[in-house]
Protein backbone atom coordinates (compact mmCIF):
# COMPACT_ATOMS: atom_id res chain seq x y z
CA UNK A 1 0.00 0.00 0.00
CA UNK A 2 1.88 3.21 -1.36
CA UNK A 3 1.89 6.22 1.24
CA UNK A 4 0.57 8.54 -1.76
CA UNK A 5 -2.51 8.03 -3.58
CA UNK A 6 -2.51 8.43 -7.41
CA UNK A 7 -5.15 7.06 -9.97
CA UNK A 8 -3.86 3.84 -11.90
CA UNK A 9 -4.52 5.40 -15.07
CA UNK A 10 -5.05 8.56 -17.61
CA UNK A 11 -5.27 8.97 -21.12
CA UNK A 12 -5.97 11.92 -23.45
CA UNK A 13 -5.73 12.46 -27.18
CA UNK A 14 -2.16 13.63 -28.95
CA UNK A 15 -2.03 17.20 -28.45
CA UNK A 16 -4.00 17.57 -25.43
CA UNK A 17 -3.54 18.34 -21.89
CA UNK A 18 -3.91 15.94 -19.09
CA UNK A 19 -3.48 16.09 -15.24
CA UNK A 20 -2.19 13.61 -12.78
CA UNK A 21 -3.22 13.75 -9.06
CA UNK A 22 -1.36 13.09 -5.87
CA UNK A 23 -3.05 12.65 -2.61
CA UNK A 24 -1.41 12.47 0.63
CA UNK A 25 -1.39 13.84 3.82
CA UNK A 26 -0.14 16.55 6.74
CA UNK A 27 3.09 13.97 7.44
CA UNK A 28 3.75 13.94 4.03
CA UNK A 29 2.83 16.52 1.12
CA UNK A 30 1.39 18.57 3.74
CA UNK A 31 4.75 19.83 5.14
CA UNK A 32 7.22 18.47 2.36
CA UNK A 33 7.64 19.70 -1.62
CA UNK A 34 6.96 16.70 -3.67
CA UNK A 35 8.68 15.29 -6.78
CA UNK A 36 7.38 13.86 -9.63
CA UNK A 37 9.34 11.09 -12.26
CA UNK A 38 8.46 9.72 -15.37
CA UNK A 39 9.32 5.88 -16.00
CA UNK A 40 9.28 5.15 -19.89
CA UNK A 41 9.01 1.28 -20.37
CA UNK A 42 12.03 -0.66 -19.80
CA UNK A 43 14.09 2.23 -17.94
CA UNK A 44 14.60 4.13 -14.71
CA UNK A 45 13.09 6.57 -13.37
CA UNK A 46 13.69 10.38 -14.55
CA UNK A 47 12.98 13.21 -12.24
CA UNK A 48 10.71 15.35 -13.84
CA UNK A 49 9.87 18.09 -11.14
CA UNK A 50 11.24 18.62 -7.67
CA UNK A 51 10.58 21.24 -5.09
CA UNK A 52 6.83 21.19 -6.01
CA UNK A 53 7.05 22.94 -9.38
CA UNK A 54 10.50 22.86 -10.78
CA UNK A 55 11.92 21.30 -13.73
CA UNK A 56 15.60 19.98 -13.95
CA UNK A 57 17.48 21.38 -17.20
CA UNK A 58 16.51 19.83 -20.26
CA UNK A 59 12.46 19.16 -18.65
CA UNK A 60 10.48 20.94 -21.19
CA UNK A 61 8.17 23.66 -20.25
CA UNK A 62 5.11 20.95 -21.25
CA UNK A 63 5.46 19.24 -17.93
CA UNK A 64 4.25 21.43 -14.74
CA UNK A 65 3.64 20.90 -11.08
CA UNK A 66 1.88 22.41 -8.15
CA UNK A 67 0.74 21.89 -4.62
CA UNK A 68 -2.27 22.84 -2.60
CA UNK A 69 -2.86 21.77 1.03
CA UNK A 70 -2.21 18.23 1.05
CA UNK A 71 -2.55 17.37 -3.22
CA UNK A 72 0.07 17.71 -5.99
CA UNK A 73 -0.58 18.01 -9.10
CA UNK A 74 1.44 17.44 -12.52
CA UNK A 75 0.08 18.81 -15.73
CA UNK A 76 1.29 18.08 -19.21
CA UNK A 77 0.48 20.11 -22.24
CA UNK A 78 0.75 18.93 -25.75
CA UNK A 79 0.97 15.40 -25.38
CA UNK A 80 3.08 13.24 -27.60
CA UNK A 81 2.86 9.82 -28.19
CA UNK A 82 6.95 9.72 -26.55
CA UNK A 83 4.84 10.84 -23.15
CA UNK A 84 3.03 7.50 -22.84
CA UNK A 85 5.04 6.58 -19.41
CA UNK A 86 4.47 5.45 -15.63
CA UNK A 87 4.52 8.35 -13.86
CA UNK A 88 4.81 8.66 -9.88
CA UNK A 89 4.59 11.12 -6.92
CA UNK A 90 7.32 11.26 -3.84
CA UNK A 91 7.69 12.89 -0.79
CA UNK A 92 9.23 12.74 2.13
CA UNK A 93 6.97 11.25 5.26
CA UNK A 94 7.73 12.36 8.90
CA UNK A 95 5.33 10.28 10.51
CA UNK A 96 7.53 6.78 8.65
CA UNK A 97 10.66 8.40 8.63
CA UNK A 98 10.69 6.98 4.84
CA UNK A 99 10.57 8.37 1.61
CA UNK A 100 7.30 7.40 -0.30
CA UNK A 101 5.87 7.17 -3.69
CA UNK A 102 2.59 7.18 -5.09
CA UNK A 103 1.59 3.80 -6.58
CA UNK A 104 2.06 5.57 -10.35
CA UNK A 105 -0.17 6.36 -13.19
CA UNK A 106 0.34 5.09 -16.33
CA UNK A 107 -0.78 7.71 -19.46
CA UNK A 108 -1.98 6.31 -22.53
CA UNK A 109 -2.02 8.99 -25.11
CA UNK A 110 -4.78 7.60 -27.72
CA UNK B 1 27.48 14.86 -15.79
CA UNK B 2 27.11 11.86 -13.07
CA UNK B 3 26.69 8.54 -14.04
CA UNK B 4 25.59 5.60 -11.92
CA UNK B 5 26.72 2.17 -12.91
CA UNK B 6 24.99 -0.67 -10.37
CA UNK B 7 25.96 -4.67 -10.91
CA UNK B 8 25.81 -7.32 -8.51
CA UNK B 9 24.12 -10.74 -8.38
CA UNK B 10 20.94 -11.70 -10.11
CA UNK B 11 19.77 -14.50 -8.99
CA UNK B 12 19.34 -15.71 -5.53
CA UNK B 13 17.90 -18.52 -3.36
CA UNK B 14 15.57 -17.76 -0.32
CA UNK B 15 17.14 -17.53 3.16
CA UNK B 16 20.42 -15.71 0.66
CA UNK B 17 21.75 -12.17 0.99
CA UNK B 18 21.40 -10.06 -1.58
CA UNK B 19 24.54 -7.61 -2.14
CA UNK B 20 24.55 -4.89 -5.35
CA UNK B 21 27.20 -2.17 -5.64
CA UNK B 22 26.53 1.50 -7.41
CA UNK B 23 29.65 3.54 -8.63
CA UNK B 24 29.23 7.22 -8.98
CA UNK B 25 30.80 8.74 -11.53
CA UNK B 26 31.20 13.25 -11.86
CA UNK B 27 30.15 15.14 -9.35
CA UNK B 28 30.97 15.15 -6.09
CA UNK B 29 30.55 12.00 -3.89
CA UNK B 30 30.24 14.17 -0.39
CA UNK B 31 27.89 16.39 0.53
CA UNK B 32 25.22 14.43 -1.33
CA UNK B 33 22.69 10.97 0.41
CA UNK B 34 22.55 8.14 -2.10
CA UNK B 35 19.69 5.76 -2.11
CA UNK B 36 18.52 2.88 -2.99
CA UNK B 37 15.18 2.15 -4.08
CA UNK B 38 13.67 -0.80 -5.69
CA UNK B 39 10.37 -2.14 -7.79
CA UNK B 40 9.04 -5.53 -7.77
CA UNK B 41 8.02 -6.46 -11.51
CA UNK B 42 4.43 -4.68 -12.14
CA UNK B 43 4.46 -2.95 -8.91
CA UNK B 44 5.53 0.94 -7.76
CA UNK B 45 8.74 2.24 -6.13
CA UNK B 46 9.54 1.29 -2.74
CA UNK B 47 12.62 3.44 -1.24
CA UNK B 48 14.79 1.27 1.18
CA UNK B 49 17.31 3.47 2.64
CA UNK B 50 20.08 5.80 2.07
CA UNK B 51 23.44 6.98 3.08
CA UNK B 52 25.58 10.05 3.54
CA UNK B 53 29.69 10.14 2.38
CA UNK B 54 30.43 9.38 6.13
CA UNK B 55 28.74 6.42 7.05
CA UNK B 56 25.39 7.69 8.12
CA UNK B 57 22.35 6.15 7.59
CA UNK B 58 18.37 6.02 7.46
CA UNK B 59 16.08 3.33 6.36
CA UNK B 60 12.84 2.46 5.76
CA UNK B 61 11.16 1.15 8.96
CA UNK B 62 9.67 -1.79 6.93
CA UNK B 63 12.54 -3.40 5.80
CA UNK B 64 15.29 -2.24 8.52
CA UNK B 65 15.71 -5.36 10.20
CA UNK B 66 17.51 -6.74 7.10
CA UNK B 67 19.08 -3.83 5.29
CA UNK B 68 23.11 -2.56 5.59
CA UNK B 69 23.82 0.37 3.41
CA UNK B 70 27.21 1.10 3.10
CA UNK B 71 30.07 3.42 1.74
CA UNK B 72 32.32 1.31 -0.15
CA UNK B 73 36.04 0.88 -0.22
CA UNK B 74 36.56 2.80 -3.31
CA UNK B 75 35.12 6.53 -2.32
CA UNK B 76 32.62 6.94 -4.77
CA UNK B 77 30.94 3.77 -4.58
CA UNK B 78 28.16 2.76 -1.83
CA UNK B 79 26.43 -1.04 -1.23
CA UNK B 80 23.28 -2.61 -0.20
CA UNK B 81 22.74 -6.08 1.57
CA UNK B 82 19.36 -7.10 1.59
CA UNK B 83 19.62 -10.60 4.19
CA UNK B 84 17.42 -12.94 4.15
CA UNK B 85 15.85 -12.97 0.81
CA UNK B 86 12.48 -14.52 -0.39
CA UNK B 87 10.56 -14.41 -3.69
CA UNK B 88 9.04 -11.04 -2.43
CA UNK B 89 12.09 -9.31 -2.52
CA UNK B 90 12.16 -9.96 -6.61
CA UNK B 91 12.33 -6.50 -8.04
CA UNK B 92 14.36 -4.33 -9.89
CA UNK B 93 17.19 -2.37 -7.90
CA UNK B 94 17.85 0.65 -8.54
CA UNK B 95 20.56 3.27 -6.98
CA UNK B 96 19.89 6.92 -6.96
CA UNK B 97 21.51 9.92 -5.95
CA UNK B 98 19.49 12.13 -3.07
CA UNK B 99 18.72 15.63 -2.98
CA UNK B 100 18.28 16.49 0.66
CA UNK B 101 17.15 20.02 2.64
CA UNK B 102 15.29 20.41 5.51
CA UNK B 103 11.82 19.73 4.19
CA UNK B 104 12.89 19.16 0.21
CA UNK B 105 14.53 15.30 -0.93
CA UNK B 106 14.26 14.21 -4.79
CA UNK B 107 16.16 11.64 -6.42
CA UNK B 108 18.14 13.47 -9.56
CA UNK B 109 20.33 10.65 -10.60
CA UNK B 110 19.64 6.80 -10.95
CA UNK B 111 21.54 3.81 -11.75
CA UNK B 112 20.32 1.50 -14.48
CA UNK B 113 18.81 -0.83 -12.59
CA UNK B 114 19.69 -4.60 -11.73
CA UNK B 115 17.06 -7.04 -11.93
CA UNK B 116 17.07 -9.73 -8.86
CA UNK B 117 15.00 -12.71 -8.93
CA UNK B 118 14.20 -14.57 -5.71
CA UNK B 119 13.95 -18.28 -6.61
CA UNK B 120 14.59 -21.54 -5.41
Amino acid sequence: QSVLTQPPSVSAAPGQKVTISCSGSSSNIGNNYISWYQQLPGTAPKLLIYENSKRPSGIPDRFSGSKSGTSATLGITGLQTGDEADYYCGTWDSSLSAYGFGGGTKLTVL
Amino acid sequence: QVRLQQWGAGLLKPSETLSLTCAVYGGSFSGHYWSWIRQPPGKGLEWIGEINHSGSTNYNPSLESRVTISVGMSKNQFSLKLSSVTAADTAVYYCARQRAMTTVTFFDYWGQGTLVTVSS
